[in-house]
């Protein structure tokens, strides 16, 4: 197995310019779920999905969009970055949304000038 | 917000045991206790998840008070490698509630 999987590592983005974070997992894990992490700080979650077709928003959701057709994939859309949006994002999945153990992406540093 | 309290940053020899310590004096009945780690920029790991007992895996043993109100990670023979940031995280087991992260403890494993 893959695991989680994210593309792409790293991005630069000029303010006003959009982008889809892409998520996918190989584990057929229904629950899935985006944080983003500001340096020095602990993760923030942005939006998480139970199942394909369900989505629901977490602390920080603004700026965002999200949508899950199928089980393996999350994207997380930007659709005008902002530069209070540099951050580095991770997504993560699980068996379920009660599983003790989420399976965390290796991140995607997003800059935004 | 993060319902636990720990230490911003610890200092361990190699080869000794690693103590981590987190309050978490509002738990309640149905949360657990779940440690994850975050070792340099990669994305967390989880260790190991308690509610009431003391629990041990390949990784650490985890020390849960009888109150509940606190708890301790312990990693038995720190190395290198084993610096990273821990999280102490409470949450309820059952339904779709999201893990909350707050800042952790910044371990540094000493040579």
């Amino acid at each position: 197995n893959a695991g989680v999987t994210q593309t792409p590592k790293f991005q630069v983005l000029k303010t006003g310019q959009s982008m889809t974070l892409q998520c996918a997992q190989d584990m057929n894990h229904e629950y899935m779920s985006w944080y983003r992490q500001d340096p020095g700080m602990g993760l923030r979650l942005i939006h998480y999905s139970v199942g394909a077709g369900i989505t629901d928003q977490g602390e920080v959701p603004n700026g965002y969009n999200v949508s899950r057709s199928t089980t393996e994939d999350f994207p997380l859309r930007l659709l005008s970055a902002a530069p209070s949006q540099t951050s580095v994002y991770f997504c993560a999945s699980s068996l379920s949304g009660s599983s003790y153990e989420q399976y965390f992406g290796p991140g995607t540093r997003l800059t935004v000038t | 917000d993060a319902k636990t309290t720990q230490p911003p940053s610890m200092d361990c020899a190699e080869g000794r045991a690693a103590n981590l310590p987190c309050n978490h004096s509002t738990i309640s009945g149905n949360e657990y206790v779940y440690w994850y780690r975050q070792i340099h920029s990669q994305g967390p790991q989880y260790i190991i998840h308690g509610l009431k007992n003391n629990e041990t895996n390949e990784m650490a043993s985890l020390i849960i008070t009888e109150d509940r109100k606190s708890s301790t990670l312990i990693l038995p023979h720190a190395t290198l490698r084993d610096t990273a940031v821990y999280y102490c995280i409470v949450r309820a087991y059952s339904g779709n509630t999201p893990l909350v992260f707050g800042k952790g403890t910044r371990l540094s494993v000493i040579a």
